[in-house]
């Protein structure tokens, strides 16, 4: 158990679907983040919360949407996806955005889309 | 551009075998961490070194940053089956605000 926490952990969508992924970590951290990991492929940042505010979206298409609600709850909105956007998407939190914070993640949601 | 490389990608050994995965850059980081990722689950941190040439032991597990802090090394002794997951090393830059950056992981097979 590291204290970050995902659901759903398993995720099948059409690609006409509408969904979201959740992370809540019980870490007091106040950096969160959005990974996705595909295989053979290092993980991708996808974005970053710090306080609340986004402070880095590396060019995500926008058919994923985040949100940052507080500190201890990230989410991951999620429309009309295509079938590469299939993969493991972690969350991960550190105590804010500075350097030498740990990372911890979550157990990620498997994503399928067909 | 940072980059972080892991070698070998791909291991597969038998049990009570000994083993080094590397991680490499040609940057220079501040600190570097290294996770272990079982199938179906997280990464879950097994260390951090921050020095040049700062040698860590975890059991089996020795960690060691290299002198320029641009490179990193993993030994296990006597390899267990459950020590099959993914291994990655990750790299924070040199300044406070600098990005953590991810290898792309040694998968590790042990068979009994």
């Amino acid at each position: 158990e590291t204290g970050v926490t995902q659901t759903p952990r398993h995720l099948v969508m059409g690609m006409t679907n509408k969904k979201s992924l959740k992370c809540e970590q019980h870490l007091g951290h106040n950096a969160m983040y959005w990974y996705k990991q595909s295989a053979k492929k290092p993980l991708e940042l996808m974005f970053v919360y710090n306080f609340k505010e986004q402070t880095e979206n590396n060019s995500v298409p926008s058919r994923f949407s985040p949100e940052c609600p507080n500190s201890s709850h990230l989410f991951l909105h999620l429309h009309t996806l295509q079938p590469e956007d299939s993969a493991l998407y972690l969350c991960a939190s550190s105590q804010d955005r500075q350097g030498g914070n740990i990372q911890y993640f979550g157990a990620g949601t498997r994503l399928s889309v067909l | 551009t940072q980059l972080l490389e892991q070698s070998p990608q791909f291991l597969s050994i038998q049990e009570g075998e000994n083993l080094t995965v590397y991680c490499n850059s040609s940057s220079v980081f501040s600190s570097l961490q290294w996770y272990r990722q079982e199938p179906g689950e997280g990464p879950v941190l097994l260390v951090t070194v921050v020095t040049g040439g700062e040698v860590k032991k975890l059991k089996r597990l020795t960690f060691q940053f290299g002198d320029a802090r641009k490179d990193s090394s993993l030994h296990i002794t006597a390899a267990q089956p459950g020590d099959t997951g993914l291994y990655l090393c990750a790299g924070q830059g040199k300044t406070s605000y600098d990005k953590v950056i991810f290898g792309p992981g040694t998968s590790l097979s042990v068979i009994p």
